[in-house]
């Protein structure tokens, strides 16, 4: 079963903009991540926040974690046309087999 | 270079025909996973395997078989009783079986299988 829900579905920024993306879940985790796929692709692993931290960095990315909400969001700052791509959280359960649950994605589009 | 190396990279498949999805990986890592991916969707799991010679289901394991002979390789077929098998399939694994979800996965570059 898929917990992740992100949101927008699609998002069209311009370069250099920031672009905010958006993962709420429904039961309890270990961890959340984020992964970036490019078309036709694998995906990526960006960055992972475990559930007693809120906030975290890597670069241009920062991934913020809110466990009351059961929410994350991750931020790309001044986003450049190679950020172009779909974004997926990933929960880590706390319960059940040791495996990650998918969200469905927020493709993004960076217009140069 | 290491990494995971999935192959074919297109594959077509008859009706009635059974189908098998090559996964190879060169990172030593204990515990491999394969994903179905519909288009724009999230990834749904079909079978895991934390160790050689033992694997588990996944969310939507039917219609799909796979073995664990070698730490290294990790197949996948498609049977004839997967009636809707046309997605991405994509083979992932990570490094430790005692680490759980905590651990990140490290991705092929999947498959696209088509039915003809």
């Amino acid at each position: 079963s898929q917990q992740g829900e992100e949101d927008p579905q699609a998002l069209s920024i311009q370069e250099g903009e920031n672009a905010t993306m958006n993962c709420s879940y429904k039961t309890s985790i270990n961890n959340l991540q984020w992964y970036r796929q490019n078309s036709g692709r694998g995906l990526v692993h960006l960055i992972l926040i475990r559930s007693n931290e809120r906030e975290k960095h890597s670069g241009r990315l920062r991934v913020t974690l809110d466990t009351s909400k059961k929410s994350s969001s991750l931020l790309i700052t001044a986003s450049r046309a190679a950020d172009t791509a779909s974004y997926f959280c990933a929960t880590g359960q706390i319960q059940g087999a040791q495996k990650l649950v998918f969200g469905q994605g927020t493709r993004l589009t960076i217009n140069p | 270079d290491g990494g995971i190396t999935q192959s074919p990279k297109y594959l077509f498949r008859k009706e009635g025909q059974n189908v098998t999805l090559s996964c190879e990986q060169n990172l030593n890592h204990d515990a491999m996973y394969w994903y179905r991916q519909d288009p724009g969707q999230g990834l749904r799991l079909i079978y895991y395997s934390q160790i050689v010679n033992d694997f588990q289901k996944g969310d939507i394991a039917e219609g799909y078989s796979v073995s664990r002979e070698k730490k290294e390789s990790f197949p996948l077929t498609v049977t004839s009783a997967q009636k809707n098998p046309t997605a991405f399939y994509l083979c992932a694994s990570s490094i430790d079986r005692y680490s759980g979800t905590d651990e990140k996965l490290f991705f092929g570059s999947g498959t696209q299988l088509s039915v003809l």
